[in-house]
């Protein structure tokens, strides 16, 4: 059975700082691995997609890495903001089943 | 503002009402899904719907029954609920079909069963 777990639970860093958050998964035959966020009292935002054939995938100050070999993959926040504190999952996708991670509590000191 | 439209945003019921969630999409999308995120529980997808298609039932109970009258609406009828299926409700859509893309999420509905 797919797990997914995303460790810390959660996370305080003071602002500025460079973090990396954490997803593992159970099994490697994943099609894709997505990281969402999510606001208090909001629905899920998509913020990067890594096809199985794809290592790695950037947008602004983020950075999403694949490892399917290790059963991988890391969130990278490059100079946080306190308008990152947010929820982060992280979903892989296999034989049309999506299984999410509880997520990453992420808290931005200012 | 995401495109995708739930409502309502609460709702309180009693075991023995009968209510519907409605979502509502403006992006143009052909998958329409429905999600349960409860409390300290990783995120559950319920149903998928592709072109009004049901293609995905992940052994839902029975007193969830969703429909799907076009591929801009997606309804989730709810009767004799249970005290655990309070939680929050959260519907998305996608282009396309299948879960290869990146989905759009509603607010949810945060649901309270007494």
């Amino acid at each position: 059975k797919q797990e997914v777990t995303q460790i810390p639970a959660a996370l305080s860093v003071p602002e500025g700082e460079n973090l990396v958050l954490n997803c593992s998964f159970t099994d490697s035959a994943i099609y894709n691995l997505q990281w969402f966020r999510q606001d208090p009292g909001k629905g899920l935002t998509s913020l990067l997609l890594i096809q199985s054939s794809q290592r790695e995938q950037t947008s602004g100050r983020l950075n999403a890495s694949l490892d399917k070999s290790s059963g991988r993959s890391t969130l990278y926040i490059a100079a946080s903001q306190p308008g990152d504190s947010a929820t982060y999952l992280c979903a892989g996708l296999r034989d049309d089943k999506i299984i999410f991670g509880k997520g990453t509590r992420l808290h931005i000191l200012p | 503002e995401t495109g995708v439209t739930q409502t309502p945003r609460h709702l309180v019921m009693g075991m023995t009402n009968k209510k519907s969630l409605k979502c509502e999409q403006h992006l143009g999308h052909n998958a329409m899904y429905w999600y349960k995120q409860s409390a300290k529980k990783p995120l559950e997808l319920m149903f998928v719907y592709n072109f009004k298609e049901q293609t995905e039932n992940n052994s839902v109970p029975s007193r969830f029954s969703p429909e799907c009258p076009n591929s801009s609406h997606l309804f989730l009828h709810l009767h004799t609920l249970q005290p655990e299926d309070s939680a929050l409700y959260l519907c998305a859509s996608s282009r396309g079909s299948g879960l290869n893309q990146p989905q759009h999420f509603g607010d949810g509905t945060r649901l309270s069963i007494l």
